[in-house]
């Protein structure tokens, strides 16, 4: 069965940078990208941009461009977003989830059909 | 960007009722939408895929409809588990979501 496992909780300063990996396992890895979204307390859904594991092709939501770098290693099955130059406003859970890839555009395109179990982003002084 | 702006934003319903949620995009996304079932504390769950599609497990009593910019989720028969918050999503370049739409039982 598909699933993903993200990594636990972190509590983060102001300014440091956070590292959240998703271990994707039940299916081919390369065969489709991962995105993800994150939920800030009491809020909804921002999608904050997603990458294939095909070929690497990212692209990220324009708020977050220059603080935000997605990553996959193939040899683990594993994703990575890190989040730079954190501030109190990036607390959320953030989620990764599993979104198919088209072949054509060499970019992920399409709904998110399995999602980890979320990962609790504190940033606090 | 393309804006997503979902209607209601809350609703209260008796079990058995129609329930209907409405999304609009500011432009034209064909059928690239799919909505989202987010029960308080649990992970989103796909619901809908290109705006009309059932998701493999998903009951009958949920169906969507729409193309362009006007989209609407539908809720043939409220039941007491589907107390959620519902939200679409645009998926082509951009992806972005609605805003959301609690769901209550009266």
């Amino acid at each position: 069965q598909v699933q993903l496992v993200q990594s636990g909780a972190e509590v983060k300063k102001p300014g440091a940078s956070v590292k959240v990996s998703c271990k994707a396992s039940g299916y081919t890895f390369t065969s489709y990208g991962i995105s993800w979204v994150r939920q800030a307390p009491g809020q909804g859904l921002e999608w904050m941009g997603w990458i294939s594991a095909y070929n690497g092709n990212t692209n990220y939501a324009q708020k977050l461009q220059g603080r935000v770098t997605m990553t996959t290693d193939t040899s683990t099955s594993t994703a990575y977003m890190e989040l730079r130059s954190l501030r109190s406003d990036d607390t959320a859970v953030y989620y990764c989830a599993r979104t198919p890839h088209d072949f054509w555009s060499g970019y992920p395109l399409g709904e998110n059909d399995y999602w980890g179990q979320g990962t609790l982003v504190t940033v606090s002084s | 960007d393309i804006q997503m702006t979902q209607s209601p934003s809350s609703l209260s319903a008796s079990v058995g009722d129609r329930v209907t949620i409405t999304c609009r995009a500011s432009q034209g996304i064909s059928n690239y939408l799919a909505w989202y079932q987010q029960k308080p504390g649990k992970v989103p769950k796909l619901l809908i895929y290109a705006a009309s599609t059932l998701q493999s497990g998903v009951p009958s009593r949920f169906s969507g409809s729409g193309s362009g910019t006007d989209f609407t989720l539908t809720i043939s028969s409220l039941q007491p588990e589907d107390v959620a918050t519902y939200y679409c999503q645009k998926y082509n370049s951009a992806p972005s979501f609605g805003g959301g739409t609690k769901v209550e039982i009266k």
